[in-house]
């Protein structure tokens, strides 16, 4: 099974502070994405990256940045964590034309 | 504009009941349609997947239905267990090969079985 983890479960964050989450995925997919979830508001796409080194943006792009320097690590980064960035962010991969695998989630606390 | 809309938002069942959760959608040109079972706090996991030219698809207690014509899908839940309280969230990709922004997802509906 295809496996993707994500690096924390729980984080809890200052305002201000700068945030990396990781995500890893073992069964060599070209894609990985990046959503976060909100009650009543569903998952949102905040980056996809479809190669190495490749990224695109989502639909709620403002205040994150990516990097993909190895075709199995996406990490989602907050350059200045705010509160409105507290939320359930979740990594998922997959093959082209495929479904997803989801990580586990990781719950951003940003105080 | 693409859309998928899922109904009912929450639904309480007792435990042994059936129940159908509904997913409308505007996606096009549609490409499949997925169902995901997600436990609190957790990541969503797959449990159907639908092409167009698929009416009905089994995975244990969970059917899905599909009518390509109305646009419209459900998921049977069959002699429900306390274990089936999760969110449960509609997916509908469009035939674009690259771009993720075409796979579009409901907002769920969140079931919780009472015993």
């Amino acid at each position: 099974d295809v496996k993707v983890t994500q690096s924390s479960r729980y984080l809890v964050k200052r305002t201000g502070e700068k945030v990396f989450l990781e995500c890893v995925q073992d069964m060599d997919h070209e894609n990985m994405f990046w959503y976060r979830q909100d009650p009543g508001l569903g998952l949102r796409l905040i980056y996809f990256s479809y190669d190495v080194k490749m990224k695109e943006k989502g639909d709620i792009p403002e205040g994150y940045s990516v990097s993909r320097e190895k075709k199995e690590r996406f990490s989602l980064i907050l350059e200045s964590a705010s509160t409105n960035q507290t939320s359930m962010y979740l990594c998922a991969s997959s093959l082209w034309g495929d479904g997803y695998t989801f990580g586990s989630g990781t719950r951003l606390t940003v105080v | 504009k693409n859309q998928v809309e899922q109904s009912p938002q929450s639904l309480i069942i007792l435990e042994g009941k059936n129940c159908t959760l509904q997913c409308n959608y505007t996606v096009s040109p549609f490409s499949n349609l997925r169902w995901y079972k997600q436990d609190t706090g957790r990541g969503p996991v797959s449990l159907t997947i639908m092409t167009f030219s698929e009416n009905t698809k089994s995975n244990g207690r969970y059917t899905a239905t599909l009518d390509a014509d109305t646009k419209q899908s459900s998921l049977h839940i069959t002699a429900s267990q306390l274990s089936d309280s999760a969110s449960y969230i509609c997916v509908v990709s469009a035939k674009a090969y690259s771009s993720a922004s075409k796979i579009i997802f409901g907002s769920g509906t969140r079931l919780s079985i009472r015993p």
